[in-house]
């Protein structure tokens, strides 16, 4: 079957950094994406991994290891506005996004 | 402007009824989604439309009926609603269905409230 793992919550200070960790199993593999979803406001684009390695973005980056079927979302510097849920998706060989429930990061000053 | 815009963002009625949530995208895609997200906050496609034809029709029950006037517009019928039905239900968009990156524009959600 399909799946997505993500840890449901993590907590951070202001000012650190986390890694939001993400393995996924899924029919085939077109890619990895993260999604961030402020409570009741709709998902948001992050980034997006098809080959191995990091992709840095600012503040935020992404790794992906096609190998281990695993993907980390990297965030430094982390500000208030950072609390969110963060959402890891793997689009299969038909080109479906799958999704994880999302990992729910508190951040505390 | 609002690049994919859903009305009504709050909805509450009552088990039985009919109820209809539209969605408009001025993005120029090519396809459009419905996805329904629980309270355990897991995001589930519904109905995906590329062009004005149902690409993918997942396990909904069939008082879900997705209708696509043209591609700027997928909306969505609800019949006969039940207790389960309450969710937040989101629009989407993607330039085409084999996107390279995939990514996907959401509208705001509709909450969907059943009593």
């Amino acid at each position: 079957g399909q799946n997505i793992d993500q840890p449901t919550e993590m907590t951070a200070t202001e000012g650190a950094i986390v890694q939001i960790n993400c393995t996924y199993q899924t029919s085939g593999f077109n890619g990895l994406f993260w999604y961030q979803q402020h409570a009741g406001e709709a998902p948001t684009f992050l980034s997006y991994n098809v080959l191995d390695g990091l992709e840095e973005k600012g503040r935020f980056s992404s790794f992906l290891s096609r190998s281990k079927g695993y993907s980390y979302l990297l965030l430094k510097e982390l500000q208030m506005k950072d609390s969110a849920s963060y959402l890891c998706a793997s689009l299969d060989s038909n080109y479906q996004l799958i999704w994880g429930a999302g990992t729910k990061l508190i951040i505390k000053p | 402007d609002t690049a994919v815009s859903q009305t009504p963002k709050y909805l509450v009625t009552q088990m039985g009824n009919d109820k209809s949530i539209k969605c408009e995208q001025n993005l120029g895609h090519d396809t459009m989604y419905w996805y329904k997200q629980d309270s355990k906050k897991f995001l589930k496609i519904m109905f995906s439309y590329n062009n004005k034809e149902l690409i993918i029709n997942e396990t909904v029950p069939n008082r879900f009926s997705p209708k696509s006037p043209d591609k700027a517009h997928l909306n969505l019928h609800i019949n006969s609603l039940e207790l389960g039905d309450s969710a937040v239900y989101f629009c989407a968009s993607s330039r085409t269905l084999r996107e390279t990156t995939g990514e996907l524009f959401f509208g705001e959600g509709s909450r969907l409230t059943v009593l």
